[in-house]
């Protein structure tokens, strides 16, 4: 049971580059989110996902997708970076039940620079 | 927009001594998580709180949940080196899954 995996684990790209962070869990959860996290500050939400086929924004969403095509799989497309998406970008699952999410897992993380 | 701030921002304890951080949002929440991140790590969850007024217990830690349900506290009793980190709170406006964090108290325990 490895939990949330992302790949890479770090990652530079020149203003203007298109990339995609892998996420993976293997707890069959049914919610799962983005979120970046700024230096010395809290996470903000970019994307999340009730399940597969239904994603929706959250508070950051400009210059991101998301797609949810299976239950295991989350990947977050930065669409032509720039200096200003430079962030440490967290996965996270949480089952869900009675119209509520659970503990949020959150996968390692993946820095990145954009130059 | 929906705002959750925290504070202190930053605490230094002498390590023994005990610690509080406070949760408050600008709108109610269904529930309220609390998280614990160490420096380079990602968020562990610790607890999370779905009652108006609840309040549970973890060995030293006590978190409560407020009875608007806009507000929570953490603390910790005897604070030990191990309790370093940043500790965040988070939650969903009420009728959504959109969470939001809040800024976060970074803890340092001096031995």
């Amino acid at each position: 049971n490895a939990g949330v995996t992302q790949t890479p684990k770090f990652q530079v790209l020149k203003t203007g580059q298109s990339m995609t962070l892998q996420c993976a869990q293997d707890m069959n959860h049914e919610y799962m989110s983005w979120y970046r996290q700024d230096p010395g500050m809290g996470l903000r939400l970019i994307h999340y996902s009730v399940g597969a086929g239904i994603t929706d924004q959250g508070e950051v969403p400009n210059g991101y997708n998301v797609s949810r095509s299976t239950t295991e799989d989350f990947p977050l497309r930065l669409l032509s970076a720039a200096p200003s998406q430079t962030s440490v970008y967290f996965c996270a699952s949480s089952r869900l039940a009675g119209g509520r999410t659970y503990e949020q897992y959150f996968g390692p993380g993946t820095r990145l620079t954009v130059t | 927009g929906q705002q959750v701030m925290q504070i202190p921002q930053y605490q230094h304890v002498q390590e023994g001594e005990d610690f509080t951080t406070y949760c408050n949002s600008s709108t109610t929440l269904s529930n309220i998580q609390w998280y614990k991140q160490r420096p380079g790590g990602h968020p562990v969850f610790l607890i999370q709180l779905v009652k108006s007024g609840e309040v549970k217990k973890q060995k030293r830690l006590t978190f409560q949940f407020g009875e608007a349900k806009k507000n929570s506290s953490l603390h910790i009793t005897a604070t030990q080196t191990t309790d370093v980190g940043t500790y965040f709170c988070a939650g969903p406006t009420s009728g959504t899954y959109k969470y939001i964090f809040g800024t976060g108290t970074r803890l340092k325990v001096l031995a």
